[in-house]
């Protein structure tokens, strides 16, 4: 099965600038995940979306980034104004739902976005 | 929320050898608990997982162990060769909840010839 496929896989701005970045999970999972991950961290979850609607967003700094799931599939992920501490890989990652105890899940990462803020 | 924390950050070892790295998280309802492999520039692949109603679980060379009531759960690589060099992750997460990962710092392995 094909993977899921982010772009682009690297960009440069300046502060203050603006930047997207675009996700397509695996054909079929209901749950997405934007993640970032800091170099020599892990990946911290910035939103999480249940089809196209926002399950965990607790994370995401609002008054900067902005992300929707339109019609349930594709996603992106928008930072403005870009800050410097913005630097990072932002990860999509994508997964079946199953419910309760009847099966486990396997979050699927894509390839990343690096993003260079100067 | 729950906090994952994860020891050694760096683990060399001679191949051939084994390696253990140990996580501990806080939130007692957390109940999945998978482990991730990343190689430099590449995504976290998923390795080996474990769920709060199993306390070991094997795959080859891989084994995850889980306590439950210390709150703790290991990844062993035995017979480590040098592929086994990456950057490994363990999370936690509750099922019952969003099934949200958290996860830990990372701990950076390098297997030496």
């Amino acid at each position: 099965e094909a993977g899921v496929a982010q772009s682009p896989r690297y960009k440069i701005i300046e502060k203050r600038q603006s930047v997207a970045f675009w996700c397509n999970p695996i054909s079929g999972h209901a749950t997405l995940y934007w993640y970032q991950q800091i170099l020599g961290q892990g990946p911290k979850l910035l939103i999480q979306f249940q089809n196209n609607g926002v399950v965990d967003d607790s994370q995401l700094p609002k008054d900067r980034f902005s992300a929707e799931r339109l019609k349930g599939v594709d996603s992106t992920l928008k930072i403005q104004p870009a800050k410097l501490e913005d630097s990072a890989v932002y990860l999509c990652a994508s997964s079946l739902y199953r419910s309760g105890r009847t099966g486990g899940y396997e979050q699927y990462f894509g390839p990343g976005t690096r993003l260079t803020v100067t | 929320g729950e906090n994952v924390e994860q020891h050694p950050s760096t683990l060399s070892v001679q191949e051939g050898d084994s390696a253990v790295i140990k996580c501990t998280y806080s939130d007692s309802a957390s109940n999945y608990f998978p482990w991730y492999k990343q190689e430099l520039g590449k995504r976290p692949q998923l390795i080996i997982d474990i769920r709060s109603n199993v306390g070991e679980k094997k795959d080859q060379r891989i084994a995850v162990t889980l306590n439950k009531t210390a709150k703790h759960f290991s990844l062993h690589i035995t017979e480590t060769q040098p592929e086994d060099s990456a950057v490994y992750f363990c999370a936690a997460s509750n099922d019952f909840g969003n099934e949200k990962l958290t996860f830990g710092t990372g701990t950076r392995l390098t297997i030496i010839p």
